[in-house]
């Protein structure tokens, strides 16, 4: 199947600064990628819509000035947590689609992000 | 928008028995539906999916049923094995040209040998 990578799969921060995740399509090209946001024994959130060349689409209730997405090419998109505090603390997993809707989404590893 | 409900959120079964997790969904108009199976610390991995033209799907162990007028999609694990041992997700993808998936609350399947 199409691999989706993400970077890195554990950070560490301090309160207020910002940290990026990128994740990668390797043997793809993604016009569209997904970011959840999990928390423990918790499904998956869909906090928004990367799309390549536009604007995310954000899931109502998370805040895009928090969650900065950005989608410069074909096979990377970067979210960045913003003035980062405790409670943004959880796992972030990206995802991809080949071809058209009704396929496989696959997933990158996941970035474990602890704020302290 | 979409919501997709996911019960039950725990289940233990004996090995060699069934498991069966069971969905809903709010838009009548989703027509995809796939099952993600989760281990520990790993990300997420289709094991099957249905489209909502078909009622029924099977793939060795595992089966998934739809039934669009009730808006409620269910997994089926027969024969369980102690590496079923997961937390298995149902989605759902709602109307529109977003190819966006909607997930339900997961449920952790402990088989025990």
């Amino acid at each position: 199947g199409a691999v989706v990578s993400q970077h890195p799969s554990r950070v560490i921060c301090k309160s207020g600064t910002s940290v990026k995740i990128e994740c990668r399509s390797l043997d793809f090209q993604a016009t569209t990628m997904f970011w959840y946001r999990q928390f423990p024994k918790q499904s998956l959130m869909l906090m928004a819509t990367s799309n390549e060349g536009s604007k995310a689409t954000y899931e109502q209730g998370v805040e895009k000035d928090k969650f900065l997405i950005n989608h410069a090419s074909l096979t990377l998109s970067t979210l960045t947590v913003t003035s980062a505090h405790p409670e943004d603390s959880s796992f972030y997993i990206c995802s991809a689609r080949v071809g058209g809707s009704d396929t496989e989404a696959f997933f990158g590893q996941g970035t474990r992000l602890t704020v302290v | 928008g979409e919501n997709v409900e996911q019960h039950p959120s725990t289940l233990s079964v004996q090995e060699g028995d069934s498991a069966v997790i069971k969905c809903t969904y709010s838009d009548s108009a989703s027509n995809y539906f796939p099952w993600y199976k989760q281990e520990l610390g790993k990300r997420p991995q289709l094991i099957i999916d249905i489209r909502s033209n078909v009622g029924e799907k099977k793939d060795q162990r595992i089966a998934v049923t739809l039934n669009k007028t009730a808006k409620h999609f269910s997994l089926h694990i027969t024969e369980t094995q102690p590496e079923d041992s997961a937390v298995y997700f149902c989605a759902a993808k709602p109307r529109g040209s977003s190819y966006k998936l909607i997930f339900g609350s997961g449920t952790r399947l402990l088989v025990r040998p």
